[in-house]
């Protein structure tokens, strides 16, 4: 069965600084990744998914991320944060078509 | 169009008491999960429904239990409440059951249990 490590429970950064939010996966199968976020007091929201090809995937805010095979991970990435990227980030998995497995969260904390 | 509605937004229940929450998906879209967000354990997968039918169920005791209805819209439910069922329950839809098509999500039911 899959499974998502996410190793930072909670990840401080400076304003305009890069941060990246750490993912790894186990699954005996090719997998869909996904990285979702979640704004207080409100569901998640799709940030960013791989499902096949090109390795590197991007939002439209500037978050990018990175499926690497033999490591079995999907870091999630972004070169300069804002405030407004203060949210939990969730990192998910899916074994073709079943369901989505999340991480426990990662809350970004951005710093003035 | 509309989004996922989930009722209600914020409930208070006794230990022991039975609670039901509702999720109406976005118009169109088949297939409903379920999710317990914790701060501890974060989203647990609780149940997939599509087509009034489960296809897949989670970890969690026979206290919890669920159905959709024939207009996709689907209810779950939990008897006998624990203090540690005190939780935000999510429901994502999507259009059907392949993960490509997306999930939308809700944003939640809050239930404290006291």
């Amino acid at each position: 069965a899959q499974s998502v490590t996410q190793l930072d429970s909670q990840v401080p950064v400076f304003e305009e600084a890069p941060v990246e939010l750490r993912c790894n996966y186990s699954s005996s199968v090719s997998v869909y990744l996904f990285w979702y976020v979640q704004y207080p007091n409100q569901g998640l929201q799709l940030l960013l998914k791989y499902l096949s090809g090109s390795t590197l995937v991007e939002s439209i805010n500037g978050f990018e991320a990175e499926f690497n095979k033999s490591q079995t991970s999907f870091h999630l990435r972004k070169p300069s944060v804002h405030i407004s990227d203060t949210a939990e980030y969730f990192c998910a998995v899916s074994e073709r078509d079943d369901k989505i497995i999340f991480g426990k969260g990662t809350r970004l904390h951005i710093l003035p | 169009k509309a989004g996922v509605t989930q009722t209600p937004r914020y409930l208070i229940k006794t230990r022991g008491q039975q609670v039901t929450l509702s999720c109406s998906p976005i118009s169109g879209h088949r297939s409903v999960s379920w999710y317990q967000q914790t701060p501890g354990q974060g989203l647990q997968f609780l149940f997939e429904y599509f087509s009034e039918t489960q296809r897949n169920k989670g970890n969690f005791p026979g206290r919890f239990s669920g159905r959709q209805f024939s207009n996709s819209r689907s209810e779950m439910n939990v008897s006998t409440l624990e203090l540690g069922d005190s939780a935000l329950y999510l429901c994502a839809s999507s259009l059907d059951v392949r993960v490509l098509s997306g999930y939308t999500f809700g944003s939640g039911t809050r239930l404290t249990v006291v």
